[in-house]
């Protein structure tokens, strides 16, 4: 089955301590995203990705970085410069804008706990 | 940045048609106009997108403005189901080349039983 991946579903983590969030996908997309989302609010961009070994900071990037050295594969890391960690993290993939204009494919999320 | 507005939240009942809306005054001539919705504790998921005319899906129908400042989402008979937070955004290429994909808050849409 082709779709996008994260992993954990739930992680805990001291504060402190950089965290490595997963994130795969098996559709052959291009562009992949991070996203963070606090209760009752809406999505923010971290990072995104158009191309392998390649990406751009979001809105929110401070305190987080990636890397794209697969087209499969685009992990997180959230260090311990973030400020306020605790939060659901979404991961997606698409086909690029300019090839065609479809649709976006989220992962089920990740939810992050730092004690 | 190309925004969308929507109203923070509707209310519907079950077997009624919703109608959800989204201003986008600023958006370009070659922006999409996408939606998606997010049910609890779950990642988002497409709906349905467009870019003039009016589009239908099995999930859903989106009718665009004639000038393209305004879309609305419509539901025709909702469902319990339905029950979720739904964004429209608009799909804009950035500098570079690079796209950036940007999710406002959304409409929380609760359907009474």
């Amino acid at each position: 089955d082709g779709g996008i991946t994260q992993s954990p579903k739930y992680l805990f983590r001291k504060e402190g301590q950089n965290v490595t969030l997963s994130c795969e996908q098996n559709l052959n997309h291009d562009a992949m995203y991070w996203y963070r989302q606090d209760p009752g609010q809406g999505l923010r961009l971290i990072y995104y990705s158009q191309i392998v070994n390649d990406f751009q900071k979001g809105d929110i990037a401070e305190g987080y970085s990636v890397s794209r050295e697969k087209k499969e594969s685009f992990p997180l890391t959230v260090t311990s410069a973030q400020k306020n960690p605790t939060a659901f993290y979404l991961c997606a993939s698409s086909l690029v804008w300019e090839k065609m204009n479809t649709e976006a494919f989220f992962g089920q999320g990740t939810r992050l706990t730092v004690v | 940045d190309a925004k969308t507005t929507q109203p923070n939240s509707m209310e519907s009942n079950e077997e009624e048609p919703v109608h959800l809306p989204c201003n986008h005054s600023t958006i370009s001539g070659t922006d999409y106009i996408h939606w998606y919705r997010q049910l609890p504790s779950q990642g988002p998921e497409y709906v349905i997108h467009g870019l003039t005319s009016n589009v239908n899906n099995r999930m859903a129908s989106l009718a665009i403005a004639e000038d393209r400042k305004s879309s609305t989402l419509i539901l025709h008979r909702a469902t319990l189901r339905d029950a979720a937070v739904y964004y429209c955004i608009l799909r804009e290429p950035s500098q570079g080349g690079s796209e950036k994909l940007v999710f406002g808050k959304g409409t929380k849409l609760t359907v009474n039983p």
